[in-house]
């Protein structure tokens, strides 16, 4: 079965970098893309991004333009998302997730279970 | 960029009623719309895909329907399994989810 497992949570200052993997496992990974998907304390999901394993080809949200970088290690089959200059307000769950596509059009079914990334002085 | 409204933020409903959430695109589009089911703690499960694809092991409750720019999820009898909160997400252009509606016990 589709499963996507992710490190684990992290305690980071303002102003630092946090590296958050999500190992994928059930299936072809070089086939699907992967999204990542965020979630602050009591609110809603944001999108941040996704990359396409089989060609590294990645489309990142404005908003984390210049300061998140998605990457993978198909040997690994695991997906890599880094975020730096990190502020109070990026403390969240975040969330890989599968793409799946039809045509042009993906959405996300199999999501990992989440790491909680706390940035705090 | 796409924005997506859901309604109601908040439900109040009881074992075996029907409810509807609502969900509403900025602009067109099409019938590339998600549904998704959170639990507290939990990753979003993928509930409806293409505004009425029913994913496999979905209980057949679960209903969607629209198109263009206004989409519905419906529960024809709620269980207590589904107190939950609810998210839309569209996939014409990118992704945006919608804010969420926190469907209770009443």
């Amino acid at each position: 079965q589709v499963q996507l497992v992710q490190s684990g949570a992290e305690v980071k200052k303002p102003g630092a970098s946090v590296k958050v993997s999500c190992k994928a496992s059930g299936y072809t990974f070089t086939s699907f893309g992967i999204s990542w998907v965020r979630q602050a304390p009591g609110q809603g999901l944001e999108w941040m991004g996704w990359i396409a394993p089989y060609n590294d080809n990645t489309n990142y949200a404005e908003k984390f333009q210049g300061r998140l970088t998605m990457t993978t290690d198909t040997s690994a089959t695991t997906a890599y998302m880094e975020l730096r200059s990190l502020r109070s307000d990026d403390t969240a769950v975040y969330y890989c997730a599968r793409n799946r596509c039809y045509g042009g059009n993906c959405y996300t079914d199999n999501w990992g279970q989440g790491t909680l990334v706390t940035v705090s002085s | 960029d796409i924005q997506m409204t859901q309604s109601p933020s908040t439900l109040s409903a009881s074992v075996g009623d029907r409810v509807t959430i609502t969900c509403r695109a900025s602009q067109f589009i099409s019938h590339w719309l998600a549904w998704y089911q959170q639990k507290p703690g939990k990753a979003p499960k993928l509930l409806i895909s293409k505004t009425s694809n029913l994913e496999s092991g979905v209980p057949s409750r679960f209903s969607g329907s629209g198109s263009g720019t206004e989409f519905t999820l419906t529960i024809s009898s709620l269980q207590p399994d589904d107190f939950a909160t609810y998210y839309c997400q569209q996939y014409n252009s990118y992704y945006t989810f919608g804010q969420g509606t926190k469907l209770e016990i009443k």
